[in-house]
């Protein structure tokens, strides 16, 4: 079963601007991590933000996360054409059940 | 260090029949995990290894198993193949002890089954 929600489902924007997708979650999380995934090759991890942290920041990568509403976001400034890819927020549960649990992700389109 | 390296890339097999993948984790990692991806339902998780046991189990049927040799290198089986298992089978691995933490993914296998 799906734990992370990602919103919005498909993104397109011009290269230059900046992108936010935004993840929701159900249960406790020990953290909760962004990965993205070039046309069905594996994925790649791109920041990982614990549960007692509320911002993040890589590169031109900044995550958010808000543990009273459950939520993340992801914000990737000044994008290009290269970040065209699915991008997945990921929760990392602990306990007997621990395991990682994917969003079915997004789908951004930078143009030219 | 090499990347999470999978064997076959591709993999064509018909209803019925019984596939195995290979995955070699990044030296020095011993937790592996198995993940299932296919468009409708996302990103599944199969199961995780650490040194050689199965520590955890998604909701899939036994006609997936999976093991892990002393080298961390892990193999995962899938018995009388469904259409449905038609999907591309990642694997990762992780240097931490436990798979909620960050995760280092090979390119796949892609499976098709006809």
């Amino acid at each position: 079963s799906q734990q992370g929600e990602e919103d919005p489902q498909a993104l397109s924007i011009q290269e230059g601007e900046n992108a936010t997708m935004n993840c929701s979650y159900k249960t406790s999380i020990n953290n909760l991590q962004w990965y993205r995934q070039n046309s069905g090759r594996g994925l790649v991890h791109l920041i990982l933000i614990r549960s007692n942290e509320r911002e993040k920041h890589s590169g031109r990568l900044r995550v958010t996360l808000d543990t009273s509403k459950k939520s993340s976001s992801l914000l990737i400034t000044a994008s290009r054409a290269a970040d065209t890819a699915s991008y997945f927020c990921a929760t990392g549960e602990t306990g007997a059940n621990s395991k990682l649990t994917f969003g079915k992700g997004i789908t951004l389109s930078v143009r030219p | 260090k090499a990347g999470v390296t999978q064997t076959p890339r591709y993999l064509i097999k018909t209803r019925g029949q019984q596939v195995t993948l290979s995955c070699s984790p990044i030296s020095g990692h011993r937790s592996v995990s198995w993940y299932q991806q296919t468009p409708g339902q996302g990103l599944q998780f199969l199961f995780e290894y650490f040194s050689e046991t199965q520590r955890n189990k998604g909701n899939f049927p036994g006609r997936f198993s999976g093991r892990q040799f002393s080298n961390s290198r892990s193999e995962m089986n899938v018995s009388t193949l469904e259409l449905g298992d038609s999907a591309l089978y990642l694997c990762a691995s992780g240097g931490g002890a436990f798979s909620y933490n960050e995760q280092f993914f090979g390119p796949g296998t892609r499976l098709t089954v006809l």
